[in-house]
Order: C-alpha cells, then sequence, then structure tokens
C-alpha cells in the first residue's frame, strides 16, 4: 500500500530564500508524481506533474525532481517570495491503478515572512 | 477556461440531517473525482467517475455516501444521514484523461460543518 510523506509539516522563511520541499513514497512502481499548492480556503491547484520516465520539471521559479529509486520528490522553490505562502501537497497515483486515487501527503505548510 | 465549479462554499447542519453537494467540471473533462479533505490532512478518495460510471467507489461510505453523474457532466454528492466525522471540505476534480497522464483539477470545495 503506497505511503507518501512530507517533512516538515511546516516551515517559516524569510523572502528571496530559496528552499527545498520534500515528498516520499514507499512504492516506487508509479505512474507519475504531482505537486500542489493550497491556499486557505481554496482548492487545489496544479504545479507540476513528473510522468515516471522523467527526471524534473520545471516551472518559472519551481522546479519539480524525482526520483523513483531512492522513493523521493523534491520541490525546489526559488526566489522565495510571500506570495508562495501555501500549503504544498505531493500526490501519486497508488500503486498501477489507473483510477484516480491519488494518494497525497499531508502537506507542508509554508509560510515566506517579507 | 472556466475551472471547476461547485456550490455551496459553506454549509453547516445538524448530525443526522441530509446535504448535498454541486459540481460542474471543466468542459470536455471525461472524469471526475469527489475527495473528502478533513483538516490537517491531505484529500482522500471518495469516488471517481469516467463519464457517466464509477470507476472506483471502494472508500465511499456507501451506507450514508451516494453521488451520480448524470449526462456524464455535472454530479451531486449526497451525505444522508450525516455524522459529526463527516466535518470537512469536499472537492471536486476533473481531468482530462487518466490520473497517470493528465493532471487533476480542483475546484474550490466545499466546507461542511456537521453539529
Amino acid at each position: 500500500k503506497q505511503e507518501v510523506t512530507q517533512i516538515p509539516a511546516a516551515l517559516s522563511v524569510p523572502e528571496g530564500e530559496n528552499l527545498v520541499l520534500n515528498c516520499s513514497f514507499t512504492d516506487s512502481a508509479i505512474y507519475n508524481l504531482q505537486w500542489f499548492r493550497q491556499d486557505p480556503g481554496k482548492g487545489l491547484t496544479s504545479l507540476l506533474l513528473i510522468q515516471s520516465s522523467q527526471r524534473e520539471q520545471t516551472s518559472g521559479r519551481l522546479n519539480a525532481s524525482l526520483d523513483k529509486s531512492s522513493g523521493r520528490s523534491t520541490l525546489y522553490i526559488a526566489a522565495s517570495q510571500p506570495g508562495d505562502s501555501a500549503t504544498y501537497l505531493c500526490a501519486l497515483p497508488e500503486g498501477s491503478s489507473n483510477t484516480g486515487k491519488l494518494i497525497f501527503g499531508q502537506g507542508t505548510t509554508l509560510q515566506v515572512k517579507p | 477556461e472556466a475551472g471547476v465549479a461547485q456550490s455551496p462554499r459553506y454549509k453547516i447542519i445538524e448530525k443526522r440531517q441530509s446535504v448535498a453537494f454541486w459540481c460542474n467540471p471543466i468542459s470536455g473533462h471525461a472524469t471526475l473525482y469527489w475527495y473528502q479533505q478533513i483538516l490537517g490532512q491531505g484529500p482522500k478518495l471518495l469516488i471517481q467517475f469516467q463519464n457517466n460510471g464509477v470507476v472506483d467507489d471502494s472508500q465511499l461510505p456507501k451506507d450514508r455516501f451516494s453521488a451520480e453523474r448524470l449526462k456524464g457532466v455535472d454530479s451531486t454528492l449526497k451525505i444522508q444521514p450525516a455524522k459529526l466525522e463527516d466535518s470537512a471540505v469536499y472537492l471536486c476534480a476533473s481531468s482530462l484523461g487518466q490520473p497517470y497522464n493528465s493532471p487533476l483539477h480542483f475546484g474550490n470545495g466545499t466546507r461542511l460543518t456537521v453539529t
């Protein structure tokens, strides 16, 4: 059974810092891994989706990497801004299932201080 | 493109009452999901539709929860009767294809409080 863990649960950094959020998973037989952002009282916004054959994906100041062999993914945020403050969740389909049963981590709540 | 629409945004009910949530996915998205997110946790899949057929409802408490997707577009999720532990945000999501090759797009959710 796939388990997804995100550490730390919360992170506070000053504006301008580069930072890394971590996501680990127990079953390396995955189709893809997706990173989401969730603002308070809002739904989830898809940030990046990495297919299992890829090593990384980039979008603006965000870079997500995937290492299936070690069961890890990282989300790198460059030059953080107060607007980046949100909860970041990683998720991946359970096992080899083609259903929508995404297994989510509990998220890392990021606060970027001006 | 318009996003996933959900209503209502908030709902407060007493235990044992019934409640219904509505979702309109992104146009053209065949796959629709209902997730439950309890405070401080990641979302958990309740049910997945492919067009108007159910693909996965293994985690749906069928004694009290029901969902339908008539005509393969809009969907409703119903809880009857509600329990205190049903207090959560109910998120609807849609995707163009299967989750192994297309990202999910979420609505803003319905926050349910059961007192």
